[in-house]
């Protein structure tokens, strides 16, 4: 079936370090990729998304692309802050769109 | 306006107790989910329906009993409730078709 292998953490910077956060799918057909952010006692909101293969998500800074022949989806910033501190989950939307398949998730800390 | 919203936002219960959470989301969204967070922050999903109609039932054990009155609404209740249970239960909300999913801020379920 549909899986989502991300990088383990927990991961570790100073601040305005760059980020880069591995996550790579195994799918059937051209899944949706996402990656949520969970702070501190809230929810799961969504960060970016990317739809087809080589579109770019982005947004606060954070960005991803879409990469078909690789299968990965990872994610990158250049310059972090403290307030991104938080859990990422790469996650595909499955072939039959159903469900969304999560990957482990990755704790971040930033250090200022 | 809450999007996606859950209650009760903390449950501590007994063994043995029988617990309902309720959710109701306000996107007019045609599939709604349950799903798991253990400790380690892992995200399963439990069930999905569309239009009131269960299309995803994981495995979950029988004394988790999902009911969609209205496709606006999806509660879940939990006979018997064991230690095992323990855990973050987001509901979350979507259009069919290869979108992303918006989460509730979920329910902490601690079962003593």
């Amino acid at each position: 079936g549909d899986s989502v292998t991300q990088m383990e953490g927990p991961v570790t910077l100073s601040e305005e370090a760059c980020l880069t956060i591995n996550c790579t799918y195994t799918a059937t057909g051209y899944p949706s990729l996402f990656w949520y952010v969970q702070y501190p006692g809230e929810g799961l909101q969504l960060l970016l998304k990317a739809t087809k293969a080589d579109d770019k998500g982005s947004n606060k800074g954070f960005e991803a692309t879409y990469r078909k022949e690789t299968t990965s989806f990872h994610l990158e910033k250049g310059s972090v802050q403290v307030s991104d501190s938080a859990v990422y989950f790469c996650a595909l939307r499955d072939s039959s769109a159903s469900k969304i398949i999560f990957g482990s998730g990755t704790r971040l800390s930033i250090r200022p | 306006d809450t999007a996606v919203s859950q209650t009760p936002k903390y449950l501590v219960t007994q063994m043995g107790n029988d617990k309902s959470i309720k959710c109701e989301q306000n996107l007019g969204h045609d599939t709604m989910y349950w799903y798991k967070q253990d400790s380690k922050k892992f995200l399963k999903i439990m069930f999905s329906y569309n239009n009131k109609e269960l299309i995803i039932n994981e495995t979950v054990p029988n004394r988790f009993s999902p009911k969609s009155p209205d496709k606006a609404h999806l509660n879940l209740h939990i006979n018997s409730l064991e230690l095992g249970d323990s855990a973050v239960y987001f509901c979350a909300s979507s259009f069919p078709g290869g979108t992303e999913a918006f989460f509730g801020q979920g329910t902490r379920l601690t079962v003593v």
